[in-house]
């Protein structure tokens, strides 16, 4: 069964520094790994997404996340963070092979970036 | 182009009683994904249409249903409403032949009271 751990409820920064959130998953075969971000009472945002190829991949925003098969993370980074950063994370993860391509979301992680 | 659009936006129901979600996908997209999200947690898959079938479900009871119509628009209805099934419902459209991102709409606040 698949599943998602973003080991951190809560990860505040500085903002200008850089910030990582973290992911690990859990998946048979090579999964689809997904981030998105949700504001207040709003739905969930897509971010970036790794199916193949390089391991750091692009998103929107600026943000950036890093592939690491070896110890089944997809951590979420930014080089340098924003004030209007702070929202709620969520890392997900889809097994290729599920036909029905649902998503197995991660509790989330709360960023806040201090001014 | 339009996004996912979801209504109501705010809904309050009492125990017992029935409620209906709609969602319509974005263009171009004829899958339709049902997430419930409970506060303080990641959402978790209702199911999925495609092709106006139910595709795949998660583990939901039976009190939960859907619908999907010949434009792909979708409903989600829930029966006998529990104070447990306040959440955040969400739903989320892609393109079911080989897409792989779902987007998602803004969300059907439900409160049971």
């Amino acid at each position: 069964a698949q599943s998602v751990a973003q080991p951190e409820d809560q990860v505040n920064v500085a903002e200008g520094n850089p910030l990582t959130v973290k992911c690990t998953y859990s998946v048979s075969g090579n999964p689809y790994l997904f981030w998105y971000v949700q504001y207040p009472n709003r739905g969930l945002q897509f971010l970036l997404k790794y199916i193949t190829g390089d391991n750091l991949v692009k998103g929107s925003y600026g943000f950036e996340a890093e592939f690491n098969k070896s110890q089944t993370s997809f951590h979420l980074k930014k080089p340098s963070a924003l004030v209007s950063d702070s929202a709620l994370y969520f890392c997900a993860v889809r097994d290729p092979n599920n036909y029905g391509q649902n998503f197995v979301f991660g509790p989330g992680t709360r960023l806040s970036v201090l001014p | 182009d339009a996004g996912v659009t979801q209504s109501p936006t705010h809904l309050i129901k009492t125990r017992g009683q029935q409620v209906t979600l709609r969602c319509s996908p974005k263009s171009g997209h004829d899958t339709v994904s049902w997430y419930q999200q409970a506060l303080g947690q990641g959402p978790q898959f209702i199911f999925q249409y495609y092709e106006e079938e139910e595709r795949q479900r998660g583990n939901f009871p039976d009190r939960f249903s859907g619908h999907q119509f010949p434009n792909y628009s979708s409903e989600l209805n829930v029966n006998a409403l529990l104070l447990g099934d306040s959440a955040l419902y969400l739903c989320a459209s892609s393109d079911g032949t080989g897409a792989i991102t779902q987007y998602f709409g803004p969300g059907t606040r439900l409160t049971v009271l």
